[in-house]
């Protein structure tokens, strides 16, 4: 059974600093790997998906890594902004179509 | 070019009532999923359809039934709710090829059962 884990729950940041937040997953055997972000009320938000064949994708301030054999995925994002003030939450299917597992999140508080 | 779209966005039941949460996506996706989010527990799939025609339980189906009504509609049916179905709804879908599959989510909905 996939276990996806997020550490740590929450994070709190000045403004300006980079971001670095982990997931950690029990089974390799990942089709791929996705990056949502949630603000509080609203539904998830489609970040970054990493195919298993991928180390990494990058868009604009983001860019996250995989790594299948120590199953860890990072999400960086560079400069961060009182506006990148959310959840963020990592998941993985393990085949196309294939459910997704979800870790708990990290909660994020960037400081003006 | 609307996503996904729930209805409704706030719902309170009593215990024993039946609902029918909605969910519609217009992206011509093949697969769509229920999930339900609650504190400390996270997002947990409660059934998926992986094409028109098919639906499969997940990680929580109990006290629940779905219908894949059409390639676009996918619905989740409380016949008689509970306490411990109160929580945030999110439908999702996505489109199965082979080398692709981001899910889109709505926007929820969220219940509360009395």
């Amino acid at each position: 059974k996939q276990e996806v884990t997020q550490i740590p729950a929450a994070l709190s940041v000045p403004e300006g600093e980079n971001l670095v937040l982990n997931c950690s997953f029990t089974d390799s055997a990942i089709y791929n790997l996705q990056w949502f972000r949630q603000d509080p009320g609203k539904g998830l938000t489609s970040l970054l998906l990493i195919q298993s064949s991928q180390r990494e994708q990058t868009s604009g301030r983001l860019n996250a890594s995989l790594d299948k054999s120590s199953g860890r995925s990072t999400l960086y994002i560079a400069a961060s902004q009182p506006g990148d003030s959310a959840t963020y939450l990592c998941a993985a299917p393990k085949a196309a179509g294939n459910k997704l597992t979800f870790g708990g999140g990290t909660r994020v508080l960037v400081k003006p | 070019n609307a996503g996904v779209t729930q209805t409704p966005k706030f719902q309170v039941l009593k215990t024993g009532q039946s609902m029918t949460l909605q969910c519609a996506q217009d992206m011509n996706h093949n697969s769509m999923y229920w999930y339900r989010q609650d504190p400390g527990m996270g997002l947990r799939l409660i059934y998926y359809s992986a094409s028109e025609g098919t639906t499969d339980k997940g990680e929580v189906p109990n006290g629940y039934n779905v219908s894949r009504l059409n390639k676009r509609e996918f619905s989740l049916r409380l016949e008689s709710a509970a306490p411990s179905q109160t929580s945030v709804y999110f439908c999702a879908s996505s489109e199965v090829v082979v080398s692709y599959n981001e899910q889109f989510f709505g926007p929820g909905t969220r219940l509360t059962v009395l």
